[in-house]
């Protein structure tokens, strides 16, 4: 089964710095795909960004970029330029891209980082 | 945007009682979920439905879970008898595939049981 581990559970960073929350994961499967998603106080979940794992380019979405090592199995989130509307809640997430496999389609996440952003 | 509509925000029910967790995905999406996520915990998997029927649960989803497609548009969770323990947010998702899309999820239901 796949895990994923995020290590931090509580992250800071000061409005307009940068910071990189950390996720890695286990799995045997060679194809797949990894998820940021954002919770803020409203607890709504929402996608922040997405990698397929078959792609060596990071995925890229204006101030939200990752840094995916796959050998390492480490998919890391950095957020630049830090505005005070980031802090949430960010979950790292794993899905199977294998077809019929047990967990295609299943999004198993880890245990989440909150991200404080100071003025 | 395309939004996965969840009813009700806020459901308060006493232990033992059934309660009905009320999902509207996006239209033309075919993939359809429930997560749950303890307060302070992480978000778990419960079923994912597909072509009108359960394609994976989960151990949490047991003989007091079922879900529902009545009438191709709602996507309902019920819990047969809630236990103090089932108190949550409970997330419904909605894919258009099943491959590396992410989901649409839900506003949530918060579920509490006294």
């Amino acid at each position: 089964a796949q895990t994923v581990t995020q290590s931090q559970p509580e992250m800071s960073v000061q409005e307009a710095e940068t910071v990189t929350l950390s996720c890695t994961y286990d799995t045997s499967e060679s194809d797949y795909y990894l998820f940021w998603y954002k919770q803020p106080p409203s607890r709504q979940m929402i996608l922040v960004i997405r990698q397929e794992a078959y792609k060596q380019q990071n995925a890229t979405e204006n101030r939200f970029s990752v840094n995916f090592q796959k050998a390492a199995k480490s998919f890391s989130l950095k957020i630049s330029d830090s505005q005070l509307g980031d802090a949430a809640m960010y979950f790292c997430a794993y899905r199977s891209a294998k077809a019929g496999g047990t967990s295609y389609g299943k999004l198993t996440f880890g245990q989440g980082t909150i991200l404080t952003v100071h003025p | 945007e395309p939004e996965v509509t969840q009813t009700p925000s806020h459901q308060v029910t006493q232990m033992g009682q059934e309660v009905i967790l009320r999902c509207v995905p996006i239209s033309n999406h075919l993939y359809f979920y429930w997560y749950r996520q303890i307060l302070g915990q992480k978000v778990e998997f419960l079923v994912s439905f597909y072509n009108n029927e359960i394609s994976e649960k989960s151990e949490i989803f047991d003989d007091q879970f079922s879900v529902e497609r009545p009438d191709g548009s709602n996507f309902t969770l019920k819990i047969r008898s809630t236990k103090l323990e089932d108190s949550a947010m409970y997330f419904c998702a909605s894919s258009v595939l099943s491959g590396g899309y992410g989901y649409t999820f839900g506003s949530g239901t918060r579920l509490t049981v006294v």
